[in-house]
């Protein structure tokens, strides 16, 4: 079992442009989540998914970010366009739905100039 | 909706020495209860959780907790730490029933471990 896999670990990228961080949730979990941790706000959700489905948005911060889940074992946010406040390290992580908890990734540290 | 409160931002304890990291959590029923550690630079790890039973849970690395409803605390114990267990630690609530499970976190306890 590969755990959460997230991709790119490290992002630095310039304020206006586009962000696509990505995440393959662990085989056979159903549910997956995107948190954002920074040292002022702590773990945030910005948005988790039931069977591919979206089920509550309403931690993304601004029309700038959007996430997707095209398949099971697929998921992207994206932010566009990006600014300085973005940066933190984002999280996804997976699990099976039933309350048992999640398995979460190594994260993205975004940082952005 | 559900709220968790961690009131200790940074504990320092002694190697050798016992832990307790407080937990206190806001749910109209019995929730599931959850503590993560979190290592520099490393995503959460899953140390223990409470879903229905016995109120004192066994967890990995040595770790326990104890759900006291009367208290609606769920406090994280371990009788002798060592220095890696130095890390922050994330108390948090789930909403029980189906469907999706978000996990509402504390604000976390850093765990300084002095030799």
């Amino acid at each position: 079992d590969a755990g959460v896999i997230q991709s790119p670990r490290h992002e630095v990228t310039e304020m206006g442009q586009e962000v696509t961080l990505r995440c393959k949730p662990i085989s056979g979990h159903n549910s997956l989540f995107w948190y954002r941790q920074t040292m002022m706000r702590g773990l945030e959700l910005l948005i988790y998914f039931n069977n591919n489905v979206p089920i509550d948005d309403s931690g993304m911060p601004e029309d700038r970010f959007s996430a997707k889940m095209p398949n099971a074992s697929f998921s992207t946010l994206k932010i566009q366009p990006s600014e300085p406040r973005d940066s933190a390290v984002y999280f996804c992580a997976s699990s099976l739905g039933d309350g048992s908890g999640y398995t979460f990734g190594s994260g993205t540290r975004l940082t952005v100039v | 909706a559900q709220s968790v409160t961690q009131p200790d931002i940074h504990i320092t304890v002694s190697e050798g020495a016992s832990l307790e990291l407080r937990c206190n959590y806001s749910y109209g029923a019995t929730p599931y209860l959850f503590w993560y550690v979190q290592s520099p630079g490393q995503g959460l790890q899953l140390l223990l959780k409470y879903f229905s039973g016995d109120t004192l849970v066994q967890g990995i690395k040595g770790f326990e907790a104890e759900f006291k409803r009367s208290q609606s605390s769920f406090n994280l114990r371990k009788p002798s730490v060592h220095w890696s267990d130095a890390a922050e630690y994330f108390c948090a609530v789930g909403v029980r029933g189906g469907g999706a499970d978000g996990l509402t976190f504390g604000k976390g306890t850093h765990l300084i471990i002095q030799p």
